[in-house]
This record gives structure tokens, C-alpha cells and sequence, in this order.
């Protein structure tokens, strides 16, 4: 199973982009990266995810590299709402389980 | 949140008592997850079924089984609590296997 690796912790100033990184350079061909969020002590709440291609939706952005060893959320106009912990989680290959790990805890400030 | 419920959302208990935690979803998803959230491990998942009376085990599944007779309906028992497993408890959903989960609000369960 790919494990990833996030900062613990990262900071960014309101209306600027959130930029978060994730690095899982054992991803296997068939696995996708799933991206979530954390606010406060509310349930996680699903962002994006993605197998090759970048990918983007109403929330936010996806960038995977070409070798998809490591990719990057995007937060375009981060807003004080956006402060949360942000999973980046790879998809057990074959089965129908989601590992999380601990995560970046992304501060916006004003 | 999006159909699925979680109860009770708080309760405090004694060692060696049993506790239920019930989930609840009116989705008619297929898949059902039991994870618990401490500071510093962040989520870890105890149990999944993909399907009625279909379960199996997650990360940190000692202490615990879990039932599910209907689809709508996925048990977490803890037969004997312990101050260990004093945790905030999710439940999470998801109709396909394509792991976009849809969490309940969560079950914060003390045991003194």
C-alpha cells in the first residue's frame, strides 16, 4: 500500500492560493489520490481525487506530476473557512478500504 | 449530513461495560465504514462492510466487531470498554468503491 507523506503543518494568507503538498513515490499504476478535509472536529469532507490527469472542481485543483510520485492541492483564494486538516490519502489497491494519515493542518489567516 | 446519522453523538461510560455506537444512513449506499479519531494518529479505520452481513477488519479492529443485518443500519460494539478506546468515533458511507466517503457528525464516547 503507497503511504504518503504531508507537512504538518502550513500557513497562508486569506485570498491568496493554498498550495499543499503530498509525496507517495510507492504509488502503484492503478491507485488514485484522494485529497480531504478536516474543519475543527466536524466529520472529513471529501475534496477531489485523481489517477494521471490534474483534475479541478468547484473547491479546489489537483496537480499530480508526470511520474505521480507527489502531487499538490490547490486552494486558488484561500478563505479563513478553508483553515482545516487536509488528508491526502492513496487508495488500497484491490480493496475497498481509505487509510488516512495525519495530514496538514492549513492556518489561513487575514 | 447528507442522510447518515450517527448515535448516540456523546456518552460516558464506565470500564467494562458494553457500548453501541449505530450508524445510520438513508443513501442505500453499499459500503459502511467505522473509523475513530484520537490527537496525533488521526483517522484509523476499525472496521468496513461492503454489503449486509459482509464485514472485515480495518487498522485498529481489536475490541471491536461490528453488524450489519440491513443495509441502512452498521453496528460498532465494543463488548468490554476501556479507557483506550475513549475516542471521537465517524461513520462514513460510499455507494460505489471509488472511496468518495461521506462522513457522518460523530460519536465522542468517554469511558472513565
Amino acid at each position: 500500500d503507497a503511504k504518503t507523506t504531508q507537512p504538518t503543518s502550513m500557513d497562508c494568507a486569506e485570498g491568496r492560493a493554498a498550495n499543499l503538498p503530498c509525496n507517495h513515490s510507492t504509488i502503484s499504476g492503478n491507485e488514485y489520490v484522494y485529497w480531504y478535509r478536516q474543519i475543527h472536529s466536524q466529520g472529513p469532507q471529501y475534496i477531489i481525487h485523481g489517477l494521471k490527469n490534474n483534475e479541478t472542481n468547484e473547491m479546489a485543483s489537483l496537480i499530480i506530476t508526470e511520474d505521480r510520485k507527489s502531487s499538490t492541492l490547490i486552494l486558488p483564494h484561500a478563505t479563513l473557512r478553508d483553515t482545516a486538516v487536509y488528508y491526502c490519502i492513496v487508495r488500497v489497491r484491490d480493496t475497498d478500504k481509505l487509510i488516512f494519515g495525519t495530514g496538514t493542518r492549513l492556518q489561513v489567516f487575514p | 449530513d447528507a442522510g447518515i446519522t450517527q448515535s448516540p453523538r456523546h456518552k460516558v461510560t464506565e470500564t467494562g461495560t458494553p457500548v453501541t455506537l449505530r450508524c445510520h444512513q438513508t443513501e442505500n449506499h453499499r459500503y459502511m465504514y467505522w473509523y475513530r479519531q484520537d490527537p496525533g494518529h488521526g483517522l484509523r479505520l476499525i472496521h468496513y462492510s461492503y454489503g449486509v452481513k459482509d464485514t472485515d477488519k480495518g487498522e485498529v479492529s481489536d475490541g471491536y466487531s461490528v453488524s450489519r443485518s440491513k443495509t441502512e443500519d452498521f453496528l460498532l460494539t465494543l463488548e468490554s470498554a476501556t479507557s483506550s478506546q475513549t475516542s471521537v468515533y465517524f461513520c462514513a458511507i460510499s455507494g460505489v468503491a471509488a472511496n468518495v466517503l461521506t462522513f457522518g457528525a460523530g460519536s465522542r464516547l468517554t469511558v472513565l
